[in-house]
C-alpha cells in the first residue's frame, strides 16, 4: 500500500557514496516535507532526516537529504559497515490525510 | 529520556480484536507538540502507518484500515491504546508505538515493537 517508491536495494564499498531515491506525487512529497528512517537489523526504525534535509542530534553528517518537486533523496557519504540497514522515506499525504512510507531500500556494504 | 513500551497479547485468533497498549515514560502524553501513533511491519516487509492520536482525542487513521482501527488516549495513565478488529493473517506484524512531532510530522521516538501473530 506504499505510495512512495524506492529502489529495493543499493550497495557500495566502504568509503563510497550511496544515494537512495524516493518518488512520490503532488499530494505527498510535492506538498509536504520528507523524513527518512534507518532500520538496523532486528531493531525499531530510527529518525535519520526530518524536514527534507535536517539531521537530528547524534546523526552523523555523512547522512544528507534533499527534495525536488515530487522526489526526494538520501545520500550516505563515506559509507561504513554500520550503515548496512533498511532505509525508508516518509511524508504526509494530503489526499489520504495520513502518513505514507516508502517501499524501503536495503543498503549493503560490500 | 522519553520511552515508549508496547504491551499486548502476542497471539490473536482470526476474526477477534487485537488490542495493544503503549505506555509513555519520561515525558507527558498531554504535550501539545506531539501526536502519538501506531506503525506496523509484517514479517520481511515495509512499514505501514496505522493511525495517530492527539492528547485531546483527535485521531487520524490509515484509510485502508478505517472501520477496523480505533486509537484512544488515557492521559491519566500516560498511555494510548490501539484496537484492530476482525483480524486476519494479513494483520500479523511487528506493531510499533511512536511519538510524532506535530510540526515536522516526523516520528522522533519509537518503542521496541511487539510481534503479534494472528492464528487459530
Amino acid at each position: 500500500q506504499s505510495v512512495l517508491t524506492q529502489p529495493p536495494s543499493a550497495s557500495g564499498t566502504p568509503g563510497q557514496r550511496v544515494t537512495i531515491s524516493c518518488s512520490g506525487s503532488s499530494s505527498n512529497i510535492g506538498s509536504n516535507t520528507v523524513n527518512w528512517y534507518q532500520q538496523l537489523p532486528g531493531t525499531a526504525p530510527k529518525l535519520l532526516i526530518y524536514y527534507n534535509d535536517q539531521r537530528p542530534s547524534g546523526v552523523p553528517d555523512r547522512f544528507s537529504g534533499s527534495k525536488s518537486g515530487t522526489s526526494a533523496s538520501l545520500a550516505i557519504s563515506g559509507l561504513q559497515s554500520e550503515d548496512e540497514a533498511d532505509y525508508y522515506c516518509a511524508a504526509w499525504d494530503d489526499s489520504l490525510n495520513g502518513q505514507v512510507f516508502g517501499t524501503g531500500t536495503k543498503v549493503t556494504v560490500l | 529520556q522519553l520511552q515508549l513500551q508496547e504491551s499486548g497479547p502476542g497471539l490473536v485468533k482470526p476474526s477477534e480484536t487485537l488490542s495493544l497498549t503503549c505506555t509513555v515514560s519520561g515525558g507527558s502524553i498531554s504535550s501539545d507538540s506531539y501526536y502519538w501513533g501506531g506503525i506496523r511491519q509484517p514479517p520481511g516487509k515495509g512499514l505501514e502507518w496505522i493511525g495517530s492520536i492527539y492528547y485531546s482525542g483527535s485521531t487520524y487513521y490509515n484509510p485502508s484500515l478505517r472501520g477496523r482501527v480505533t486509537i484512544s488516549v488515557d492521559t491519566s495513565m500516560n498511555q494510548f491504546s490501539l484496537r484492530l478488529s476482525s483480524v486476519t493473517a494479513a494483520d500479523t506484524a511487528v506493531y510499533y508505538c511512536a511519538r510524532r512531532f506535530r510540526i515536522t510530522k516526523a516520528f522522533e521516538n519509537w518503542g521496541q515493537g511487539t510481534m503479534v501473530t494472528v492464528s487459530s
